[in-house]
């Protein structure tokens, strides 16, 4: 089955930690977004990737930090330096022939100790 | 920069009613509009997508509007479920990009 996983779906941060969620996608598309989704609220754009080896930051970078080794993978790190973590997560993808249109992952859970 | 509305934020009906939500943008020099429906702890799925020479979209019991030129969508659900309760985003994508702008959501409730 083609689609985007992320992981782990439930994530738990200490003060001061680093942690990264993954997101893998098997749609062989070229672009991959990162969303944080406060309760309530719709998505804001986090980071994006057009292509390998190349990001963008979006409209509420500070404190993450992204890498696109791999056409299929997409990882979001979230620093020390981000103080308001708890968020829900959610990774999605496009491709170069429809680049307008998304497809979201299942999403990942982040909660603070 | 495009900001998107959706009203009411929150809604509950009985079994059975048609109902109406609605989405404005600022900016009309859209490429499309997308609705999606999120089920509490998920990911979102697409509902309907409704390119900006569109006017409407209809999936089964959903039908959805774009006015482009007044910057209004309306997502209709006719005979509504209590499967139907989740909470439901429009988001836009400009002519000049790619990014999805997300309005902060209707989260709907029916009641059996």
């Amino acid at each position: 089955d083609g689609g985007i996983t992320q992981s782990p779906k439930y994530l738990f941060r200490k003060e001061g930690q680093n942690v990264t969620l993954s997101c893998e996608q098997n749609l062989n598309h070229d672009a991959m977004y990162w969303y944080r989704q406060d309760p309530g609220q719709g998505l804001r754009l986090i980071y994006y990737s057009q292509i390998v080896n190349d990001f963008q930051k979006g409209d509420i970078a500070e404190g993450y930090s992204v890498s696109r080794e791999k056409k299929e993978s997409f990882p979001l790190t979230v620093t020390s330096a981000q103080k308001n973590p708890t968020a829900f997560y959610l990774c999605a993808s496009s491709s170069r022939t429809n680049i307008k249109t998304q497809y979201f992952g299942p999403g990942t859970r982040l909660l603070v100790l | 920069k495009q900001e998107v509305t959706q009203i009411p934020a929150a809604l509950s009906v009985p079994e059975g009613e048609n109902l109406v939500l609605n989405c404005s943008f600022t900016d009309s020099a859209i490429y499309n509009l997308q609705w999606f429906r999120q089920d509490p702890g998920k990911g979102l799925t697409s509902l309907l997508l409704i390119q900006s020479s569109q006017r409407e979209q209809t999936s089964g019991r959903l039908n959805a509007s774009l006015d482009k030129s007044s910057g209004r969508s309306t997502l209709y659900i006719a005979a509504s479920q209590p499967g139907d309760s989740a909470t439901y985003l429009c988001a836009v994508v400009g002519d000049a990009g790619n990014m999805l702008t997300f309005g902060g959501g209707t989260r709907l409730m029916v009641k059996p």
